[in-house]
């Protein structure tokens, strides 16, 4: 099975950089995502790791420890708009369950001005 | 379509109604999801299709529950006898493929209501 955890909320002001830190235990490893969910929208995709190291991808970045089991999310330069709930997932490896996902319970952003 | 489909977006039933819920997944998607998300928590995997095959169904919570993808497009999601535990947000996503590195794209959801 899979064991996802990351802080419940978060609160960061406007223009700064904050960290959002996901760890896991699974019985195997095949992927690791993160998604945005705005209140009362649908989870959208932001990033993929599978390798160990840093993904950039504009203000967001994702970074993959598969030895610690550990991966953050680095939000730049921070907006309003980034106030939101951040989803870490896990998918399987190998066999029946492979391509699901297993979903932290989230972490809620507050972005402040 | 653009995107993930579902229908409804709301559903209110009453307790021992059976319900079904649609999902018409992104055009050309070949795997397709269902999860439950209650409020405040992350999706939970329920069932997984590729093209029509159910490939995975261990998320189901009982025998209740049950799905079907019969031509590899849209699926249904069916929940039989409802009981008040089974109110949530039930969503579907679809991926290209099942390979690893795709993303899943979520639908906006059906809100089931037992009363």
């Amino acid at each position: 099975g899979q064991n996802i955890d990351q802080p419940t909320e978060m609160t960061a002001t406007e223009g700064a950089i904050v960290q959002i830190n996901c760890t896991y235990q699974t019985s195997g490893f095949n992927g690791l995502f993160w998604y945005q969910q705005h209140a009362g929208e649908a989870p959208t995709f932001l990033s993929y790791n599978v390798l160990d190291g840093l993904e950039e991808k504009g203000r967001f970045s994702s970074f993959l420890s598969r030895s610690k089991g550990y991966s953050y999310l680095l939000l730049k330069e921070l907006q309003m708009k980034d106030s939101a709930s951040y989803l870490c997932a896990v998918r399987g490896h190998s066999g029946a369950g492979s391509y699901q996902l297993t979903f932290g319970k989230g972490t809620k952003l507050s972005v402040i001005p | 379509g653009a995107g993930v489909s579902q229908s409804p977006r709301y559903k209110v039933t009453k307790r021992g109604q059976d319900v079904a819920l649609r999902c018409d997944p992104i055009s050309g998607h070949v795997s397709l999801y269902w999860y439950r998300q209650a409020l405040g928590q992350g999706p939970e995997f329920l069932t997984y299709f590729n093209y029509e095959a159910q490939q995975d169904k261990s998320g189901l919570p009982n025998d209740r529950f049950s799905a079907e993808r019969p031509e590899g497009s849209i699926s249904t999601l069916t929940i039989q006898r409802t009981e008040q535990r089974d109110s949530a947000m039930y969503r579907c996503a679809s991926s290209p493929s099942g390979t690893s590195n795709q993303p899943q794209h979520f639908g906006d959801g059906t809100r089931l209501s037992i009363l």
